[in-house]
C-alpha cells in the first residue's frame, strides 16, 4: 500500500511565526487532503489538494503530483493554530486514505 | 455540502456487552463509508471499507467478526463491536467520499470514542 511520511513530527513556534509542513507519498495518489485536527478529535478538512495550489486565507497548500509530495504553509501562526495536521491520500476514490502519522504543532504566546 | 453524522460521540460501555456506532451521509449519497480507528497519540488507520449492498472489506489485521459492518442504505453505515474488551477502547471515526462534483474530497464524521470497562 501507499506509505505516508510527514515532517517535522513536531513543531514549536512563537505567535507571528509562518511554517512549512510536508508530505511524502511512496506512490502517486490521486485524492490528497490536509486536515487539522481539533482536540476533540474532529478532523478538519482543510484543503482537497491532489495537484496545484490552493491558499486559504492564512492557509495555503502546494502538490506536485509528479514528485509524490505536498506542503501545507501556515503564515503567521496564531494559538488556535496548534493542535495535530495530518495528510492523507489515496489511488482512488473506492479506497480509503492512507494517512502520515502527523505533525504536531504549538504555537506559543 | 458533503455533512457527515456519525453517533454516538461518546460511549462507555461494560466488557463482553456490544456497542453500535452510526455513519451517515446527510446530504449526498455513499454507495462506499470507511471506518477508522486512532489510538491516543497516533495517526488513523483504516479499519475496514463498508460497501452498500455488499460485504465490508477489512483491512489485513482486523477481526471481521469483531467489528461487524453493516450498510443498509446509501446514507447509512453502522458499525458494531461486539463482545467488546478494554483493548477495544479507542476513537473510531468514519468517513465517505462525496461525488466528483462537490470536490471536496473525503469527509468525516466527528468520530466516537469508546471505552471499555
Amino acid at each position: 500500500g501507499i506509505q505516508v511520511e510527514q515532517s517535522p513530527p513536531d513543531l514549536i513556534l512563537q505567535e507571528g511565526a509562518n511554517s512549512t509542513l510536508r508530505c511524502n507519498f511512496s506512490d502517486s495518489v490521486n485524492n490528497l487532503q490536509w486536515f487539522h485536527q481539533n482536540p476533540w478529535g474532529q478532523l478538519i478538512n482543510l484543503f482537497y489538494i491532489p495537484s496545484g495550489t490552493k491558499q486559504n486565507g492564512r492557509l495555503s497548500a502546494t502538490t506536485v503530483a509528479t514528485e509524490r509530495y505536498s506542503l501545507l504553509y501556515i503564515s503567521s501562526s496564531q494559538t488556535t493554530d496548534s493542535g495535530v495536521y495530518f495528510c492523507a491520500g489515496s489511488r482512488g476514490g473506492a479506497d480509503g486514505l492512507t494517512f502520515g502519522k502527523g505533525t504536531h504543532l504549538i504555537i506559543q504566546p | 455540502g458533503a455533512v457527515v453524522s456519525q453517533h454516538p460521540s461518546w460511549v462507555i460501555c461494560k466488557s463482553g456487552t456490544s456497542v453500535k456506532i452510526e455513519c451517515r451521509s446527510l446530504d449526498f449519497q455513499a454507495t462506499t463509508m470507511f471506518w477508522y480507528r486512532q489510538f491516543p497519540k497516533q495517526s488513523l488507520m483504516l479499519m475496514a471499507t463498508s460497501n452498500e449492498g455488499s460485504k465490508a472489506t477489512y483491512e489485513q489485521g482486523v477481526e471481521k467478526d469483531k467489528f461487524l459492518i453493516n450498510h443498509a442504505s446509501l446514507t447509512l453505515s453502522t458499525l458494531t463491536v461486539t463482545s467488546a474488551h478494554p483493548e477495544d477502547s479507542s476513537f473510531y471515526i468514519c468517513s465517505a467520499r462525496p461525488p466528483v462534483s462537490f470536490n471536496y474530497g473525503y469527509t468525516f464524521g466527528s468520530g466516537t470514542r469508546l471505552t471499555v470497562v
